[in-house]
């Protein structure tokens, strides 16, 4: 069984701090990708990662890929109450020979920016 | 921006009883997927289809469960008899035709199933 392990579980900062967010793993993925999930809502599509040691952009939000395709970090640059929400990581494991996968999330971390 | 679409967006059923969740992938994708999240748990894969066909399934995803895209738009998850453990958001979603990994996956707003 593939673990995504996140880490911190909770998150409470000030309006204008920065944040790292991690996830890791013992698998190696085709891919991770980060997801934000309201309640009630669906997971929302954030960036996909694909090379060891990629970094991308968003805004004030950092994505990395680990060198080993193992690991991830999510870095927020003065966050604020916007972006308050819970952030999943998800590794993407190939199945069924061919160019398809399937996602293995993490439990997320839930973050709390305060005015 | 196109969107995954479900409905309905809360189904309550009795045990035993079949429900039909559906899906509208975005128009030029071509993998469907189906998860799970079961309320404070991690979302959780169920059934990736492509092709026509079942590409790969999870273990939860038994006899009791089935998926049909009955025509070129709709995508469906059936549960025969459900079980109230099957109580959960149901999620669909999909992705464009790309090198594994390479495309995200975009996630529909789910459907809450209840059963009593």
């Amino acid at each position: 069984t593939q673990l995504l392990e996140q880490s911190p579980q909770f998150l409470s900062i000030q309006e204008g701090e920065n944040l790292t967010v991690y996830c890791n793993s013992s698998s190696v993925f085709s891919s991770l990708q980060w997801y934000r999930q309201e309640p009630g809502e669906g997971p929302v599509l954030l960036v996909t990662v694909v090379t060891g040691g990629e970094v991308k952009k968003l805004k004030r939000l950092t994505f990395q890929f680990g060198d080993a395709r193992k690991d991830s970090s999510l870095h927020i640059t003065a966050a604020q109450p916007g972006d308050t929400g819970l952030y999943l990581c998800a590794g993407a494991l190939a199945v069924g020979g061919g160019s398809n996968y399937k996602l293995t999330f993490g439990k997320g971390t839930l973050l709390t920016v305060n005015p | 921006e196109p969107e995954v679409t479900q409905t309905p967006s809360h189904q309550v059923t009795q045990m035993g009883q079949e429900v039909i969740l559906r899906c509208v992938p975005i128009s030029n994708h071509l993998y469907f997927y189906w998860y799970r999240q079961i309320l404070g748990q991690k979302v959780e894969f169920l059934v990736s289809f492509y092709n026509n066909e079942i590409s790969e399934k999870s273990e939860i995803f038994d006899d009791q469960f089935s998926v049909e895209r009955p025509d070129g738009s709709n995508f469906t998850l059936k549960i025969r008899s459900t079980k109230l453990e099957d109580s959960a958001m149901y999620f669909c979603a999909s992705r464009r035709d790309s090198p594994g990994g390479l495309r995200g996956q975009y996630f529909g707003p789910g459907t809450r199933l209840t059963v009593t």
